[in-house]
């Protein structure tokens, strides 16, 4: 079965760091680009961060720049989204997404 | 920063046409995707590279483009098509950016 299923979500305290995974199956992941888009509750969809098939891009929205960081491990067919200094705002439902194929997503709360 | 314009919300009865535009300035020179998403659930992928439809997504669903817009139209629409319609797109640095959403009412 093809699909992408994210993982890693949580509470975390303002300033801390979390490190999201989404795995895929039955495809060979690193041969697409990979998204991360977040949605914060109530609100619409938010593009968070690109990697390209070859890696040899890594393209951040401004408002994570400098503080995620968007990797993969092609041994494992995993993406990660490693999140640090988090804030507040940085509360959503995290989706990876990689053509038509969406994952269910994962709660990340920054919460104090 | 590039912003995509959306309506924010589109009233339709069942069996007419809804038209869902998306503005923006980068639009001729990058590709436009329609994703729809209904409340709880993930988004799905309805229209790729302006025009194209994935396997799976009912001919009703069709995607067009004018100069800096570009619009999803919902012929035939169904009670079922009641949902939120973003559009997304990139900047000239490949960025991407979605619009705010369209709420679409089945009336």
């Amino acid at each position: 079965q093809v699909q992408l299923v994210e993982s890693g979500g949580g509470v975390v305290q303002p300033g801390g760091s979390l490190r999201l995974s989404c795995t895929a199956s039955g495809f060979t992941f690193s041969s697409y680009a990979v998204h991360w888009v977040r949605q914060a509750p109530g609100k619409g969809l938010e593009w968070v961060a690109l990697i390209s098939h070859a890696e040899s891009e890594k393209i951040y929205a401004d408002s994570v720049k400098g503080r995620f960081t968007i990797s993969r491990d092609t041994s494992k067919n995993t993406l990660y989204l490693q999140m640090n200094s988090l804030r507040p705002e940085d509360t959503a439902v995290y989706y990876c997404a990689s053509g038509i194929l969406w994952g269910q997503g994962t709660l990340v709360t920054v919460s104090s | 920063s590039y912003k995509l314009t959306q309506p924010p919300s589109v009233s339709v009865s069942p069996g007419q046409t809804a038209k869902i535009t998306c503005s923006g300035d980068e639009l001729p020179r990058q590709f436009a995707y329609w994703y729809q998403q209904k409340p709880g659930q993930a988004p799905i992928l309805l229209i790729y590279k302006d025009t194209e439809r994935p396997s799976g997504i009912p001919e009703r669903f069709s995607g067009s483009r004018s100069g800096t817009t570009v619009t999803l139209t919902i012929s035939g629409v169904q009670a079922e098509d009641e949902a939120d319609y973003y559009c997304e797109s990139s900047d000239s640095s490949d960025s991407y950016v979605f619009g705010d959403g369209t709420q679409v009412t089945v009336l």
